[in-house]
């Protein structure tokens, strides 16, 4: 079965710094991954995802991701931290291919406050 | 701007009233997604419809029904609800559901913030 685990529930960043939000996954065959941000009040908003190729993948508002298969890890980083990034972030893998390809599985969710 | 737009914003109703939630996309997407989400948890998922047929019910209680009128369309139609149904629902859209299509993103709504009394 697909899962995806987000080992940090909350993560504190100083402004200017670099951030990383961690998230491994489990699943059979390749994997398909995707993190999304939520700002308060607001619906999931698609960052980055990878289907295949190189492994860091790069997103959108400065964000990327290292995928790592050996550590079955897919790591979103940014390399200078905003105060506007503060927001919950997920990440999901996608169900197997030809068989509720389209459902994702999120993780928990990783709350993100970046300090001026 | 988000792409989907999802009416109402906030809802209250009572445990007795029957409401309806509507999701509207224009990308031409052919898979629409309802979601349930809680405070500051990972939304899950209620509904997929694919090319205007419902493809999943996540075991859902019969007091929410979905309808896919025509491709750009989504609604919840919400009845008898209970105060544990107090959430914030979220749609979303795809280019589709299966194959190499499911590889490209979901689009979300802002969602409607629903509260049961």
């Amino acid at each position: 079965a697909q899962s995806v685990a987000q080992p940090e529930d909350q993560v504190n960043v100083a402004e200017g710094n670099p951030l990383t939000v961690k998230c491994t996954y489990s699943v059979s065959g390749n994997p398909y991954l995707f993190w999304y941000v939520q700002y308060p009040n607001r619906g999931l908003q698609f960052l980055l995802k990878y289907i295949t190729g190189d492994n860091l993948v790069k997103g959108s508002y400065g964000f990327e991701a290292e995928f790592n298969k050996s550590q079955t890890s897919f790591h979103l980083k940014k390399p200078s931290a905003l105060v506007s990034d503060s927001a919950l972030y997920f990440c999901a893998v996608r169900g197997p291919i030809y068989n509720q390809g389209g459902k994702l599985i999120f993780g928990q969710g990783t709350e993100l406050s970046v300090k001026p | 701007d988000t792409e989907v737009t999802q009416t109402p914003k906030h809802l209250v109703m009572g445990m007795t009233n029957k409401k309806s939630l509507k999701c509207e996309q224009h990308m031409g997407h052919r898979a629409m997604y309802w979601y349930k989400q809680k405070a500051k948890k990972p939304p899950e998922l209620m509904f997929v419809y694919s090319y205007e047929k419902l493809s999943i019910n996540e075991s859902v209680p019969s007091r929410f029904s979905p309808e896919c009128p025509n491709s750009s369309l989504l609604n919840l139609h919400l009845h008898a609800l209970q105060p544990e149904d107090s959430a914030l629902y979220l749609c979303a859209s795809s280019q589709g559901f299966l194959g190499s299509e499911a590889n490209q993103p979901q689009h979300f709504g802002d969602g409607t913030r629903l509260s049961i009394l």
